[in-house]
């Protein structure tokens, strides 16, 4: 079946510095991915997608390459902010007739100043 | 314009009970979808609903049921509650366009219930 599998947490940066939040998957299918956010307190929010190999996602400064070939989905941010204290997401949906959203773990990221 | 909205926000329930939760779609929405998300995992698809019928269903007993209603709101239902549905429920909502192309969804605060 569908799988996700994120690196573990948390992780925990200064600010300014870089991320590289690790997600691999395994789908039938193509996939589309995607990356949730989850603020303290709050629901998930969409945070970036790609629908296809080789389509890099991107969304307020973070970004996602889709690579089939290594099937993984790493996000990434060249200057994190505190305002970017969150838990992060990996998720696929694995193609046409599925409605489903599988999701991993989870990485708790704490950025401080 | 209100997003997806949950009710209620918190619920304690003891062991054996029902639960009834619910679920208001963000507008021009039709297709309602539940996730339970245990304490630090990531959610887990019960099921979602579009044009009032269950479309799909996660790997989850019959003590988990649904209902969508003609505006497209939704409830979620749990017999027999057990100390193991203690979680996040989430609800999501989408539309139809987004549901044949980047299937983005909107998800609400959630609804936390504790099993006693």
């Amino acid at each position: 079946g569908d799988s996700v599998t994120q690196m573990e947490g948390p992780v925990t940066l200064s600010e300014e510095a870089f991320l590289t939040i690790n997600c691999t998957y395994t789908a039938t299918g193509y996939p589309s991915l995607f990356w949730y956010v989850q603020y303290p307190g709050e629901g998930l929010q969409l945070l970036l997608k790609a629908t296809k190999a080789d389509d890099k996602g991107s969304n307020k400064g973070f970004e996602a390459t889709y690579r089939k070939e290594t099937t993984s989905f790493h996000l990434e941010k060249g200057s994190v902010q505190v305002s970017d204290s969150a838990v992060y997401f990996c998720a696929l949906r694995s193609g046409a007739g599925s409605y489903q959203l599988t999701f991993g773990k989870g990485t708790k990221l704490s950025v401080i100043p | 314009d209100a997003g997806v909205t949950q009710s209620p926000t918190h619920l304690i329930k003891t062991r054996g009970q029902q639960v009834t939760l619910r679920c208001s779609p963000k507008s021009g929405h039709d297709t309602v979808s539940w996730y339970q998300q245990a304490l630090g995992q990531g959610p887990q698809f019960i099921f979602q609903y579009y044009e009032e019928e269950e479309r799909q269903r996660g790997n989850f007993p019959d003590r988990f049921s649904g209902h969508q209603f003609p505006n497209y709101s939704s409830e979620l239902n749990v017999n027999a509650l057990l100390l193991g549905d203690s979680a996040l429920y989430l609800c999501a909502s989408s539309s139809p366009l987004a549901a044949s192309l980047t299937y983005e969804q909107y998800f609400g605060p959630g609804t936390r219930l504790t099993v006693t």
